[in-house]
């Protein structure tokens, strides 16, 4: 079956980094996304990797290993404004987004 | 208006009501998805239509009905709902054909069955 792993919870200081992981197994895979969904609000696009590496974009970069079926999602410097669930999806053969449950990042003074 | 709205963004219904959810984006997009997000779950694709045809449909119960009379538009139809289908709505959209598919989402509608 199709599977995402990403931890329910993370707790993290301000100004601070975080690494939040995720673990993905699709009938084939066309590429990986992360998104950002703040209480009550839409999700909203991050990034896109579907090759190996690192992606930097700003404060957040997300990294890309197909062959361990793993990706993480990195956030430095962080603001209270950072505070919000981070969702983890891998677009399978079919061009579909298998979905994780996703983690939901504390941010503390 | 831009992006994608919903309406409404707030819904209270009884078990033998019939409501309808609206979806509408404004980016020229020709695929769009209802999805059913539940407290701790994975977002559950419930609909998928492209170019206006229904594409995938992930055996969800007929009380939940789908329309969608252009690309621009999209609804839910609900009857004779269950308290266990209480959740946020949420409608997307992508452009078929581009290789991230990246997908643009409502503020969603939160349902409350009684």
């Amino acid at each position: 079956g199709q599977n995402i792993d990403q931890p329910t919870e993370m707790t993290a200081t301000e100004g601070a980094i975080v690494q939040i992981n995720c673990t993905y197994q699709t009938s084939g895979f066309n590429g990986l996304f992360w998104y950002q969904q703040h209480a009550g609000e839409a999700p909203t696009f991050l990034s896109y990797n579907v090759l190996d590496g690192l992606e930097e974009k700003g404060r957040f970069s997300s990294f890309l290993s197909r062959s361990k079926g793993y990706s993480y999602l990195l956030l430095k410097e962080l603001q209270m404004k950072d505070s919000a669930s981070y969702l983890c999806a891998a677009l399978d053969s079919n061009y579909q987004l298998i979905w994780g449950a996703g983690t939901k990042l504390i941010i503390k003074p | 208006e831009t992006g994608v709205t919903q309406t409404p963004r707030h819904l209270v219904m009884g078990m033998t009501n019939k409501k309808s959810l609206k979806c509408e984006q404004h980016l020229g997009h020709n695929a769009m998805y209802w999805y059913k997000q539940s407290a701790k779950k994975p977002l559950e694709l419930m609909f998928v239509y492209n170019f206006k045809e229904q594409t995938e449909n992930n055996s969800v119960p007929s009380r939940f009905s789908p329309e969608c009379p252009n690309s621009s538009h999209l609804f839910l139809h609900l009857h004779t709902l269950q308290p266990e289908d209480s959740a946020l709505y949420l409608c997307a959209s992508s452009q078929e054909g581009e290789a991230s598919n990246e997908q643009f989402f409502g503020p969603g509608t939160r349902l409350t069955v009684l």
